[in-house]
């Protein structure tokens, strides 16, 4: 299996701030990658694929980048609804696998 | 619009089998555009993926659960299934089930994105 690692596990923000994610991949996934945000209690939302792709209606905040083992997501100008938990997923090789998550806080 | 939802008992005992199905309403399985697929996140934790059914009743397995998972389509009801056989503590969690978004990459490569997810179904394996 892939193993994905994110990093940080959390991280504290305020309105108006960026904050970068790191998604590592334990083997080469090219740019076969997505991003997901889940808000407490609801299900996850697909922001971003294959690395940098953004989703329709996903704000232009967000942005992804990345290829081979290492990705990023970037929020700029963090808004109140921003604040929820990240996870990336490698999209191309059985079993899909996801990071572990990073919890985005309000400082 | 795709909408997607997940019914089932919420309370399974230990050594049981857990039955869930996923309704689908706004796409057609049948279409053969689209995996479908199941995901689960214990209270607390991350994500899990279970493993995907296709509209011909193909499928992939995650190989932690392989010996107890199943899925299968019922294309008349536009619904898939899934089943945990042997229940225990562990099992307990919210399972969404979520479609799956096949992208050609070139030669034998696919990507699969999960577009569509819904809302989730809290299981608890308990006496």
């Amino acid at each position: 299996d892939i193993q994905m690692t994110q990093s940080p596990s959390a991280v504290s923000a305020s309105i108006g701030d960026s904050v970068t994610i790191t998604c590592r991949a334990s083997q080469g996934i090219t740019i076969w990658l997505a991003w997901y945000q889940q808000r407490p209690g609801k299900a996850p939302k697909l922001l971003i694929s294959a690395a940098s792709t953004l989703q329709s209606g996903v704000p232009s905040r967000f942005s992804g980048s990345g290829s081979g083992t290492e990705f990023t997501l970037t929020i700029n100008s963090l808004q109140p609804e921003d604040f929820a938990t990240y996870y990336c997923q490698q999209a191309n090789i059985f079993p899909l696998t996801f990071g572990q998550g990073t919890r985005l806080d309000i400082k | 619009q795709v909408q997607l939802q997940e019914s089932g008992p919420g309370l399974v005992k230990p050594s049981e089998t857990l039955s869930l199905t996923c309704t689908v309403s706004g796409d057609s399985i049948s279409t053969g555009t689209h995996y479908w697929t199941w995901i689960r996140q214990p209270p607390g934790k991350g994500l899990e993926w279970l493993g995907n059914v296709y509209y011909s009743g193909t499928t992939n397995y995650n190989p932690s659960l392989m010996s107890r998972v199943s899925m299968s389509v019922d294309l008349s009801k536009n619904q898939f299934s899934l089943k945990v056989t042997s229940v225990n503590a562990a099992d307990t969690a919210v399972y969404f089930c979520a479609r799956v978004l096949p992208l050609y990459c070139g030669g034998d490569c696919y990507q699969y994105y999960l577009d569509h997810w819904g809302r989730g179904t809290l299981v608890t394996v308990s006496s």
